[in-house]
């Protein structure tokens, strides 16, 4: 089945950019979507489609994806954005939707 | 306004079952195809089954298959999830989301609150 690696965490400074990988065999032909998990909340989805942004998530919030790599990037991160964060995508092969591990994003 | 709102979770003793159910409103749920999505404490997501708008297509994790069976009532605009033979192993909070479908891209665009099923004897 198909595998999706992210790094366990990732550590920024408020108002630095921090970026999320997401790793996967030529994951760059599959369309990446991420989600925010906050303690104790359920995931919201903040990118889709690769880069595409649902209503009211922030400008700061962005995607790329090519090749064995997907990225999520957020922009002058603030203490809000600590949460965990997920990759995503839906595996045609097997008709399964994967996940990465997750990685806990802290804010310094 | 737009939710989905997760119920029947609960202590279950090893090999019991448990038949959760999700209730959807503020869009119309028969149009969406939906999905189950749990996580054990501690850890990550790990979805489990989908079915289509009108129910006759569904489909379910390995882990899963053969125990759990998703299921729907569009005029209840409500989702189920039965459990079956349950494991110290299913002990999870469960999560019913709704399915955006676009060619083969879907994601999950709606998620409830979830509920905590606990397997413990």
């Amino acid at each position: 089945s198909y595998v999706l690696t992210q790094p366990p965490s990732v550590s920024v400074a408020p108002g630095q950019t921090a970026r999320v990988t997401c790793g996967g065999a030529n994951i760059g032909v599959k369309s990446m979507h991420w989600y925010q998990q906050k303690p104790g909340q359920a995931p919201v989805l903040v990118v889709y489609d690769d880069s595409d942004r649902p209503s009211g998530i922030p400008e700061r919030f962005s995607g790329s994806n090519s090749g064995n790599m997907a990225t999520l990037t957020i922009s002058r991160v603030e203490a809000v954005d600590e949460a965990d964060y997920y990759c995503q995508v839906w595996d045609t092969t097997s008709d399964y939707a994967v996940f990465g591990g997750g990685t806990k994003l802290t804010v310094l | 306004q737009v939710q989905l709102v997760e119920s029947g979770g609960g202590l279950v003793k090893p090999g019991g079952s448990l038949r959760l159910s999700c209730a959807a409103s503020g869009f119309t749920f028969r149009d969406y195809y939906m999905s189950w999505i749990r996580q054990a404490p501690g850890k990550g997501l790990e979805w489990l089954s989908y079915i289509s708008t009108s129910g006759s297509t569904v489909r379910h994790a390995d882990s899963v298959k053969g125990r759990f069976t998703i299921s729907r009532d569009n005029a209840k605009n409500s989702l189920y999830l039965q459990m079956n033979n349950l494991r110290a192993e299913d002990t999870a909070v469960y999560y019913c989301a709704r399915v955006m479908t676009i060619v083969n891209n879907w994601y999950f665009d709606l998620w409830g609150r979830g509920t905590l099923v606990t397997v413990s004897s």
